[in-house]
């Protein structure tokens, strides 16, 4: 059971905007910055999005980022084929049990 | 730009200890937060711990009795020590490396390498 929780699976059709979205408690997405991540089978994790909503160089603006409370939004827009993978959402937890980064559990994007 | 390869063997026998080394080059090991995360195969994420070059570390509460980070500055390198690996340990294991000096997940990572146990 992951400590952040996403829908294990979204899919669109080409063009379309989809979102996916993550949920957490006040020690982790409420108080921290949220990370996205696209992960492509066969291959490390790719970070898409920090700081909430910041893009690194080379990442597409199709893909945007939001946070509001204890919940954070990964949005694909103008969806392509090569987007079909697997994304994660990332964020420090500050767990008296344990501080720590904590992941999502993955959604699988299927492009229709 | 910051690389980071992982080395070490593909395979350990169950009860044994796991020893991976990541090699940083593009930047000093100075300063940041060195990560180790794992993925089971056809699993998710799992954050095994971090070293920070002042000597902080913080590691999973699941793991925390079996794992070490240590950090070799004269090297570039950074290792993870996992003692008393079970079949549930076969994953491939990143390391990665924060952004900036706070507390956050991964900015970037190495390629993985996958690490079986079996006897």
């Amino acid at each position: 059971q992951s400590v952040l929780t996403q829908p294990p699976s979204a899919s669109g059709t080409p063009g379309q905007r989809v979102t996916i979205s993550c949920s957490g408690s006040s020690s982790n997405i409420g108080s921290n910055y949220v990370y996205w991540y696209q992960q492509l089978p066969g291959t490390a994790p790719k970070l898409l999005i920090y700081g909430n909503n910041q893009r690194p160089s080379g990442v597409p603006d199709r893909f945007s980022g939001s946070k509001s409370g204890t919940s954070a939004s990964l949005a694909i827009t103008g969806l392509r084929s090569e987007d079909e993978a697997d994304y994660y959402c990332a964020a420090w937890d500050d767990s008296r049990s344990g501080p720590g980064v904590v992941f999502g559990g993955g959604t699988k994007l299927t492009v229709l | 730009q910051v690389q980071l390869q992982e080395s070490g063997p593909g395979l350990v026998k169950p009860s044994e200890t796991l020893s991976l080394t990541c090699t940083v080059s593009g930047g000093s090991i100075d300063n940041y937060y060195w990560n180790w995360i794992r993925q089971p195969p056809g699993k998710g994420l799992e954050w095994i711990g971090h070293f920070y070059y002042s000597g902080r570390t913080n590691y999973n509460s699941s793991l925390k009795s079996r794992v070490t980070i240590s950090v070799d500055t004269s090297k570039n390198q950074f290792s993870l020590k996992l003692t008393s690996v079970t079949a549930a340990d076969t994953a491939v294991y990143y390391c990665a490396r924060g952004l900036g000096v706070e507390v956050t997940p991964p900015y970037y990572w190495g390629r993985g390498t996958l690490v079986s146990v079996s006897s």
